[in-house]
């Protein structure tokens, strides 16, 4: 069974820019959530999708945004890139059916570099 | 809120030396528990899960990790540790009102010396 994908691998953008990212889950996943990794901030939950809805979201400004399409694939968006915005993006898949047992499996991430 | 800690930010082993690595969460609710690897230029991995039943949990590569619900831990071990088991450890947790939250441990870096 094929792993997480996200796309693209790497980015560079200017502040101001914005920017799309995607993910595609494990097959017959359904729910997909996405992370922020920084250096200094760690591992910070940005939101889940589940059945293209958001089910659940974490402590971020409103530049942030993501939506899930029918087929459970995701996009993440950010508008107006900051300097701080640099990091790598993880997306996450899991069944998104056994409530809060559930496990997550991380894609590879997209570096995200803003100048 | 609820949050993670890890015990070191760095620790530093022998090939052969034996491994524990702290984690401790704060809430008070029924969790899940997990522990995360990150190789050098590697995605995510997990290592290993506790649910629910024997707190003593096995993973892949031999590692294990123990539940002490009265002290709200969940360590890491491995008796033997091998140079390629360098990489960065990442405690989660997930509680029964996290929904698909998982709160993260800000991480534990090993590096063993061959």
């Amino acid at each position: 069974k094929a792993g997480v994908t996200q796309t693209p691998r790497y980015l560079i953008k200017t502040r101001g820019q914005q920017v799309t990212l995607s993910c595609s889950p494990i097959s017959g996943h359904r729910s997909v959530s996405w992370y922020q990794q920084t250096p200094g901030q760690g591992l910070q939950f940005l939101f889940e999708y589940f059945s293209e809805t958001q089910r659940n979201k974490g402590n971020f400004p409103g530049r942030f945004s993501g939506r899930q399409f029918s087929n459970s694939r995701s996009e993440m968006n950010v508008s107006t890139l900051e300097l701080g915005d640099s990091a790598l993006y993880l997306c996450a898949s899991s069944s998104g059916t056994e409530g809060y047992q559930e496990t997550q499996y991380f894609g590879p991430g997209t570096r995200l570099l803003v100048l | 809120a609820q949050s993670v800690s890890q015990h070191n930010h760095h620790v530093i082993l022998s090939e052969a030396a034996s491994l524990e690595l702290g984690c401790n969460y704060s809430y008070g609710g029924t969790v899940n528990l997990f522990w995360y690897v990150q190789y050098p230029g590697q995605h995510l991995q997990l290592l290993l899960k506790y649910f629910s039943g024997d707190p003593l949990v096995k993973g892949i590569k031999g590692f294990e990790a123990e539940f002490i619900k009265s002290k709200f831990s969940f360590n890491l071990r491995k008796p033997s540790v091998q140079w390629s088991d360098t990489a960065e450890y990442f405690c989660a947790v997930n509680g029964d009102n996290y929904g698909q939250n998982f709160v993260f441990g800000p991480g534990t870096r090993l590096s063993v010396l061959p």
